[in-house]
């Protein structure tokens, strides 16, 4: 079945440092893959998407690229702000309709 | 656009009691999807309505079932409420069938159902 492992946190930043969050994921076919990120006391937001192998998704200075060699698809931000402290979830979807998430990764950033 | 609402957003039920979730999709959808994500965990999907059908259901028991009105609004409904139901349920709406289109799920920002 499917199945995504997200690095585990919690993660706990500077401001304007280097975030990863490491994502690998298990899937029949060619699954599409996202990042969503959930702030506090608020619902999923869908940060960034790729749909195919070597495409990136990016957006509000977040990337990550479709690495179907090594079925990976890790978040990266090269300068961190504190509003960018939320909980991170790598999902795909593949052969239906469901998302299948992981477990999330809870990135605090201080100033 | 007021995007996906859920209500209500809090919930406290007994063991063994009913409840019933309530979901309206953003404007322009017709798909309503519902997630089920305890504490500390990924959201878990439990089912897909469409064209107020069940499309797609996960892992869950039958005491978790759902309705899609033809307004596409939406009801989750668990029954024999066990403290393991205890959640932050989510609902997400979409539009389409053909995901080719890459279409993309909006979530509400759930309720939270506490079962003592």
């Amino acid at each position: 079945g499917n199945s995504v492992t997200q690095m585990e946190g919690p993660v706990t930043l500077s401001e304007e440092a280097f975030l990863t969050i490491n994502c690998t994921y298990t899937a029949t076919g060619y699954p599409s893959l996202f990042w969503y990120v959930q702030y506090p006391g608020e619902g999923l937001q869908l940060l960034l998407k790729a749909t195919k192998a070597d495409d990136k998704g990016s957006n509000k200075g977040f990337e990550a690229t479709y690495r179907k060699e090594t079925t990976s698809f890790h978040l990266e931000k090269g300068s961190v702000q504190v509003s960018d402290s939320a909980v991170y979830f790598c999902a795909l979807r593949s052969g239906g309709y469901k998302l299948s998430f992981g477990a999330g990764t809870t990135v605090t950033v201080r100033a | 656009d007021a995007g996906v609402t859920q209500s209500p957003t809090h919930l406290i039920k007994t063991r063994g009691q009913q409840v019933t979730l309530r979901c309206s999709p953003k404007s322009g959808h017709d798909t309503v999807s519902w997630y089920q994500q305890a504490l500390g965990q990924g959201p878990q999907f439990i089912f897909q309505y469409y064209e107020e059908e069940e499309r797609q259901r996960g892992n869950f028991p039958d005491r978790f079932s759902g309705h899609q009105f033809p307004n596409y609004s939406s009801e989750l409904n668990v029954n024999a409420l066990l403290l393991g139901d205890s959640a932050l349920y989510l609902c997400a709406s979409s539009w389409g069938t053909d995901f080719s289109l890459n279409t993309e799920a909006f979530f509400g920002q759930g309720t939270r159902l506490t079962v003592v």
